[in-house]
């Protein structure tokens, strides 16, 4: 059955480290999500694309955090230099017409900085 | 102040039990959703609803629009129902990303 993949699904890196993420949204859904959970503040979002296209980014730090989407099929988190204070659990979410539909999450990329 | 609260933080109910999780909002909202959240990490979408009440096998979600609250309501609850549940909402205006609540973690025991 359909489901949204997230790539890798661990990750231990030193701090400084560039790290990459990676995620598969569901066929067909136009709207990806990037979302960080930590124990200390819970789910945020980051980022967010529409049919390829970035709408919302400010949940971002944008002097380490990029996103993009090359294309339909993969969306792409990257963190370079990576922090401690990065590590969290980083998932993806794809919809066809969100805020009106139902949102699909990835299994998640658990990311620790040492 | 987070905006979007929940309560309780914590539940320990036995199986059996009626099980409510309410949920607070404090801003315009296109949709409000309740998601679940297992032991092992992975997220689920239980509901999404603008207004009334939806029904899922034993789960049933409700929304006040202008009380701005929601509660999830579990029925003949079952220790398989052990999770996080999570509210969160779209905010109105076409912000399409999700806000989210800090969760409920319910612990149902046999």
């Amino acid at each position: 059955d359909a489901r949204v993949t997230q790539t890798p699904r661990h990750k231990v890196t030193e701090m400084g480290q560039e790290v990459t993420m990676r995620c598969q949204p569901i066929l067909g859904h136009n709207t990806v999500f990037w979302y960080r959970q930590t124990m200390m503040q819970g789910l945020e979002l980051l980022a967010y694309f529409r049919n390829r296209a970035p709408l919302d980014d400010s949940g971002m730090p944008k002097d380490r955090f990029s996103a993009e989407m090359p294309d339909a099929t993969l969306a792409t988190l990257k963190i370079q230099p990576s922090e401690p204070r990065d590590s969290a659990v980083y998932f993806c979410a794809s919809g066809v017409r969100a805020p009106q539909d139902t949102q699909y999450f990835g299994p998640g990329t658990r990311l620790t900085v040492l | 102040k987070n905006e979007v609260e929940q309560s309780p933080q914590n539940l320990t109910a036995q199986e059996g039990e009626f099980i409510t999780i309410n949920c607070s909002y404090s801003v315009g909202i296109s949709a409000l959703h309740w998601l679940q959240q297992h032991p092992g990490g992975g997220i689920v979408s239980l509901f999404m609803l603008s207004s009334g009440k939806k029904k899922h096998g034993r789960l049933i979600a409700t929304i006040n629009i202008q009380e701005k609250h929601s509660s999830l309501h579990i029925t003949a609850s079952h220790p398989r129902d052990s999770a996080v549940y999570i509210c969160a909402v779209s905010k109105a205006g076409g912000a399409d990303g999700l806000t989210f609540g800090k969760g409920t973690h319910l612990i149902i025991q046999p």
